[in-house]
């Protein structure tokens, strides 16, 4: 089992530019989550999917961010136009109600827009 | 709305201590409550699940356990190492039709030194 598997680790871009980050959740894992940390507002879910479906993307900031999952073993979180203000360490998460919904997640996308 | 609190903030120690982190939670309506670890600059690391239905769980020198009608959760750490240093994150599931995200504590942040 490889875990959740986020690239790039790394990503330092200009403002104005389109970002994609991207996630492979453990095979088998069925929900998929998207979180967002930072000092000031610690984790925040942005959305989460089940089954390939965008469930609740109430936490997605703006109209900016955008985040798809064409298939079961592959998501991705656009932000398009990046701003400073997304400078974050950006977390993919799955699980599995065959695991009791235990959560495992990526190492993490730590993104600096300048 | 449920709510998750850590107490202490923060917290330093000798090696060698027996430690307890704590972690309540306002709506004991949960599915589970699951026990990270992050180090600095790194991911969510699962340390402990606890099903909605157990009472503890037990890893290594790690003990958590799980009162739902009072909505607390405690982290036990035994002969705490400098290798503990992190923070540690409760959050929980809430046991709902309509959302499958976790709630996360504001953590926990341990020193253990030598």
């Amino acid at each position: 089992d490889a875990g959740v598997i986020q690239s790039p680790r790394h990503e330092v871009t200009e403002m104005g530019q389109e970002v994609t980050l991207r996630c492979k959740p453990i095979s088998g894992h069925d929900y998929l989550f998207w979180y967002r940390q930072t000092m000031m507002r610690g984790l925040e879910l942005l959305i989460y999917f089940n089954n390939n479906v965008p469930i609740d993307d109430s936490g997605m900031p703006e109209d900016r961010f955008s985040a798809k999952m064409p298939n079961a073993s592959f998501s991705t979180l656009k932000i398009q136009p990046s701003e400073p203000r997304d400078s974050a360490v950006y977390f993919c998460a799955s699980s599995s109600p065959y695991r009791g919904y235990g959560y495992t997640f990526g190492s993490g996308t730590r993104l600096t827009v300048v | 709305k449920q709510e998750v609190t850590q107490i202490p903030a923060a917290l330093s120690v000798p090696e060698g201590e027996n430690l307890v982190l704590n972690c309540s939670f306002t709506d004991s309506a949960i599915y589970n409550l699951q026990w990270f670890r992050q180090d600095p600059g790194k991911g969510l690391t699962s340390l402990l699940l606890i099903q909605s239905s157990q009472r503890e769980q037990t890893s290594g020198r790690l003990n958590a356990s799980l009162d739902k009608s009072s909505g607390r959760s405690t982290l036990y750490i035994a002969a705490s190492q400098p290798g503990d240093s992190a923070t540690y994150l409760c959050a929980v599931k809430d046991r709902s039709y309509n959302t499958d995200k976790l709630i996360f504590g504001t953590g926990t942040r341990l020193q253990v030194f030598p």
